[in-house]
């Protein structure tokens, strides 16, 4: 059985520093990987996908990705009090076709 | 671009009733959609695959009977919880992917379904 697993916090990261956030995976044949982030009560948005090993970056975030290790990150640079949310790792098997295991989540919480 | 939309967003029904809950992309074309269910404090649970024109793929523990799943044309599927139970309340959230190769899936707002 699939399993993403986060480190369910809280995480309070100050004003203007950088937020690390860290996912790893059961199922090594995995191909995507998403980050979204969730405000409470509301429905998960799209921050990030990565495919392929390395680093991936936009804006101020900054999305790595190890295939051998099984692990995915999400960097946030110079938080901002609104990107107080939780954030879901979500992994994909491939194809298309699967649905999107999920992460139970970390919560963030960024200190004006 | 890449907008889904759910309806209702909010519903409160009697123990004993069905409620469909409708998922639409506005402005693309699905030929899959996703049904998750989001428990409080709880991270979103696939429940089933729609897929345009066949029948829904549905994951282990969901029942197909009490959750009927339709996914009549590229831009409309449709969930209907019958006979709901107060357990079934929950945070119901549909997905689309635009197809073409691309893997990243659109989330709609949520439909809260409250049992009483």
């Amino acid at each position: 059985q699939k399993e993403v697993e986060q480190n369910s916090g809280p995480l309070s990261v100050p004003e203007g520093a950088i937020a690390s956030l860290n996912c790893t995976y059961s199922d090594r044949g995995s191909q995507s990987f998403f980050w979204y982030r969730q405000y409470s009560g509301k429905s998960p948005e799209l921050i990030m996908f990565i495919y392929s090993n390395g680093d991936k970056e936009d804006g101020r975030f900054t999305a790595q990705l190890n295939k051998a290790s099984q692990y995915v990150s999400l960097l946030i640079r110079d938080s901002q009090p609104s990107d107080s949310a939780t954030y879901l790792c979500a992994v994909n098997g491939g194809g298309g076709a699967d649905g999107l295991t999920f992460g139970k989540g970390t919560h963030l919480i960024i200190q004006p | 671009g890449a907008v889904v939309s759910q309806h209702p967003s909010r519903v409160i029904c009697k123990s004993g009733t069905s409620v469909k809950i409708e998922c639409r992309s506005l402005d693309f074309q699905a030929t899959t959609m996703f049904w998750y269910r989001q428990f409080p404090k709880q991270s979103l649970m696939l429940m089933a695959t729609s897929n345009e024109g066949s029948k829904a793929t549905y994951e282990q523990g969901v029942e197909k009977d009490k959750f009927l799943i339709n996914h009549a044309s590229l831009t409309l599927s449709t969930l209907t919880v019958t006979s709901a139970h107060p357990e079934d309340s929950s945070f119901y959230i549909c997905s689309a992917r635009p197809g073409g190769g691309k893997e990243t899936q659109y989330f709609g707002p949520g439909t809260r379904l409250l049992v009483l």
